[in-house]
């Protein structure tokens, strides 16, 4: 079935340096693609979204690639911050008419000063 | 505007007992789904709700059974509870136009002793 893998973390970085968190799929047909990030003892906040192949989505100066040929949508941010400590979770949309979100098992990111 | 909201927060059951969860959209918004995600794992898909009926559903048991008012709030139910129905119980709300894109709730933490 449809699944979604992602590197597992913590993944540790000092502020303003770069980051990638990883995110592979398995799908059949061109599901939508998404980042969600988790901050402790909340829920999950949409970051990003790409609906089909070569989009990019962008926000807060986060940015995934849709890639068909990898099946990827890799976590990019150039600069990251403190704030940007959270869990984030890569997912995609299935089923009929998308309406089923499957996710990876989240990683967890730790920017110190 | 606000977002999507549940209740309780938190909530202690013991074995064999039942519980009610419920969740208020988005304004604006006709589609509740429910997800169960258990520590350290990310979410994973219960069943959605679209004009009062049960629309699609994931692989958990009929223990887990819900409904959806004419309001669109919803409430899921977890009868005959068990230690491993523990988890963050998640709402997510989104609208028919589309459907793929979900908006989430903080969640209920279900303690199951």
């Amino acid at each position: 079935g449809d699944s979604v893998t992602q590197m597992e973390g913590p993944v540790t970085l000092s502020e303003e340096a770069f980051l990638t968190i990883n995110c592979t799929y398995t799908a059949t047909g061109y599901p939508s693609l998404f980042w969600y990030v988790q901050y402790p003892g909340e829920g999950l906040q949409l970051l990003l979204k790409a609906t089909k192949a070569d989009d990019k989505g962008s926000n807060k100066g986060f940015e995934a690639t849709y890639r068909k040929e990898t099946t990827s949508f890799h976590l990019e941010k150039g600069s990251v911050q403190v704030s940007d400590s959270a869990v984030y979770f890569c997912a995609l949309a299935y089923g009929e008419g998308f309406q089923k979100l499957v996710f990876g098992t989240g990683t967890r990111l730790l920017v110190s000063p | 505007d606000a977002g999507v909201t549940q209740s309780p927060t938190h909530l202690i059951k013991t074995r064999g007992q039942q519980v009610t969860l419920r969740c208020s959209p988005k304004s604006g918004h006709d589609t509740v789904s429910w997800y169960q995600q258990a520590l350290g794992q990310g979410p994973q898909f219960i069943f959605q709700y679209y004009e009062e009926e049960e629309r699609q559903r994931g692989n958990f048991p009929d223990r887990f059974s819900g409904h959806q008012f004419p309001n669109y709030s919803s409430e899921l139910n977890v009868n005959a509870l068990l230690l491993g129905d523990s988890a963050l119980y998640l709402c997510a709300s989104s609208s028919e136009v589309s459907t793929d894109t979900q908006y989430f709730g903080p969640g209920t933490r279900l303690t199951v002793l």
